[in-house]
This record gives C-alpha cells, sequence and structure tokens, in this order.
C-alpha cells in the first residue's frame, strides 16, 4: 500500500528563521509526484511546491525549498526566514494515480 | 477569474436526512474529486470523475453518491446511510491525468457539514 508519514503533528518557529517539515513516503512506483499543500485557518488548500520524482534538482519556490531524497523516501519542506502569514496545516501529499496525504503538521510562526 | 466554488460554506442536517454539497469549477479540468477531512487526519478520496458521465469511488465512498452530468459541476450527496457524516469536505479538480506534468489538483474552499 501506498503511505505518506509526516512524524511531526505539530511544530513551532520565530519569525524570521528556519523551520524544516518532515515527511516520508512508501511506495513501488518509479513514477510520482510529491506535493506541499498549506492549509491555513481559513481552510483552503494552497499549492506550495511540487516536485517530479524524474527529477533530482530540488524544487524551490521562493521561501520554500524541499529535500528530496528519493532513495530514501523522504521529501521534507524548507521554509526560509518564516511569516507570520506562514501559520498554517501543512499537508504533504504523493501521487501516482491518486493523490494521498500525510496527515498533516501543525506549524505555528512565533512573532 | 477562474477557480472553483462550494456551496453552501456551513451545512447543518438533522440525522436521516439526505444532504447534497455543491461544486463548481470554470478552470475548463476534465477530472473532479471530493474528499473529507477529519480532525487529525489527512483527506481522504470520496469519489472521484476523470470525465463526465462516469467516476469512481475513491477509498471512503460508502454513503456517498455522486454525479457528472457537466464538465463543469460535481455535487456530493451524503446519505442517511453515512454512519459519521459531520466532516469538512473538499472539491478538487485538476486537467486530465493522462497529460503529462498535469498532476496539481486546485481545491474549492471547503463545506463545513454538522448533523445534528
Amino acid at each position: 500500500a501506498q503511505t505518506v508519514t509526516q512524524s511531526q503533528p505539530e511544530m513551532s518557529v520565530q519569525e524570521a528563521e528556519t523551520v524544516t517539515l518532515s515527511c516520508t513516503y512508501d511506495t513501488s512506483e518509479n513514477n510520482y509526484y510529491l506535493f506541499w499543500y498549506k492549509q491555513p485557518p481559513s481552510r483552503q488548500m494552497i499549492l506550495v511546491i511540487r516536485q517530479e520524482a524524474y527529477k533530482q534538482q530540488n524544487a524551490t519556490e521562493n521561501r520554500f525549498s524541499v529535500n528530496f531524497q528519493k532513495a530514501a523516501k523522504s521529501f521534507s519542506l524548507k521554509i526560509s526566514d518564516s511569516q507570520l502569514g506562514d501559520t498554517a496545516m501543512y499537508f504533504c501529499a504523493f501521487r501516482t494515480d491518486k493523490l494521498i496525504f500525510g496527515t498533516g503538521t501543525r506549524l505555528q510562526v512565533f512573532p | 477569474d477562474g477557480g472553483i466554488t462550494q456551496s453552501p460554506k456551513y451545512l447543518f442536517r438533522k440525522e436521516g436526512q439526505n444532504v447534497t454539497l455543491s461544486c463548481e469549477q470554470n478552470l475548463n479540468h476534465d477530472a473532479m474529486y471530493w474528499y473529507r477531512q477529519d480532525p487529525g487526519q489527512g483527506l481522504r478520496l470520496i469519489y472521484y470523475s476523470q470525465i463526465v458521465n462516469d467516476f469512481q469511488k475513491g477509498d471512503i465512498a460508502e454513503g456517498y453518491s455522486v454525479s457528472r452530468e457537466k464538465k463543469e459541476s460535481f455535487p456530493l450527496t451524503v446519505t442517511s446511510a453515512q454512519k459519521n457524516p459531520t466532516a469538512f469536505y473538499l472539491c478538487a479538480s485538476s486537467i486530465d491525468e493522462g497529460l503529462a506534468g498535469a498532476r496539481e489538483q486546485f481545491f474549492g474552499p471547503g463545506t463545513r457539514l454538522t448533523v445534528l
């Protein structure tokens, strides 16, 4: 079975600092996609960043970057220069035919 | 502006009643999805549709039904057979899954269903 594991239910970080959210997944597929979604208190799911498994280069979107380790089946999200608006639930997701979500990490950014 | 709309934002239902949640998209996406979100859990797939007049069960389809008569619309009915329907429901859409690179799903704002 394909699974996504987020082992950190809650994280906190001070404004302007850097934080890393962990995600591991399990699959026998070779071609797939990985995503990090953000869900702020409004509950709107927003795509933060995506990674294609066939690409070795780690994806980057402004302050957000990933550390994709295919052999280890690891896909962590690094948020640099954290801002108060980054406070949200963060979901790691994996997709071949279906999108499978982890249970989420609640991130609180403190001033 | 293109996007996905869900209505209503909050919905209350008495036990034993069926209720229908609306999902409309103007992104010209072929594929549409319904997810359920419970506290402390990730999103779980209820139903999905890759083309008009066709849909497939997801992981937790029991007690739910859908229709896909139009490309833009994918309503979800929560029936009285659903034992624990109180949850947050999210609708999503994406370009045809068969296209290379077209794997991102776009989400609506969600509907909070409460059974009284």
